[in-house]
């Protein structure tokens, strides 16, 4: 079985520092990896996932195989990205829907 | 586009009663997952439909079931509740197919169990 484990469970910077959400997982297979991101009195919602290898908002997330992680990076924090951060993995094959989510990393970012 | 809707969004029920929530998804997506958050497990799959069948489901007991309608809409349905059922339940519409899919969650059905 796949899981996934988000150490932090709290994290706070101040505005303008390097942030960096740490995410490992164990899956013996090629996992499809999300980050996903709640915003106070929204929805979950997805920021970026590594098969796109994109940035959003200035974020970025690197898949290490051999580290078994997809940390999730920024190198100057805004207030606006306060919120709490999933990481989530797809298990390859027929996972279709189904994703396994780590506990979650609330950010604060101070002024 | 009209986003993922999720109704009641609040709901009260004692223990032993039946609840059945309701999730319509994004227009033209035809994968319905389901979750249940709690801030002890987090966020737990529950299980996933696409053109009416269960795809895949997750490690609940069978009190836990759901279905999916020709329109895409779904529902769950929880039996003979218990405490611990009380939970935030997430719907998400996905395109489906293969591939990693993107989830669009909707804004939950709050249960609360006395």
């Amino acid at each position: 079985a796949q899981r996934v484990t988000q150490p932090e469970k709290l994290l706070s910077v101040f505005k303008g520092a390097p942030v960096e959400l740490k995410c490992n997982y164990s899956y013996s297979g090629s996992p499809e990896l999300f980050w996903y991101v709640q915003y106070s009195r929204q929805r979950l919602q997805l920021l970026l996932r590594h098969i796109s290898r994109e940035s959003i908002k200035g974020f970025t997330a690197d898949l290490n195989k051999g580290e078994t992680s997809f940390h999730l990076k920024k190198p100057f924090a805004q207030e606006e990205d306060s919120a709490m951060y999933y990481c989530a993995l797809q298990a390859g094959g027929t996972s279709y829907g189904k994703l396994t989510f780590g506990q979650g990393t609330i950010l604060t970012v101070h002024p | 586009k009209a986003g993922v809707t999720q109704t009641p969004r609040y709901l009260i029920k004692t223990r032993g009663q039946q609840v059945t929530l309701s999730c319509s998804p994004i227009s033209g997506h035809r994968s319905v997952s389901w979750y249940q958050q709690t801030p002890g497990q987090g966020l737990q799959f529950l299980f996933e439909y696409f053109s009416e069948t269960q795809r895949n489901k997750g490690n609940f007991p069978g009190r836990f079931s759901g279905r999916q309608f020709s329109n895409s809409r779904s529902e769950m349905n929880v039996s003979t509740l218990e405490l611990g059922d009380s939970a935030l339940y997430l719907c998400a519409s996905s395109l489906a197919g293969t591939g990693a899919n993107v989830l669009t969650f909707g804004a939950g059905s709050r249960l609360t169990v006395l």
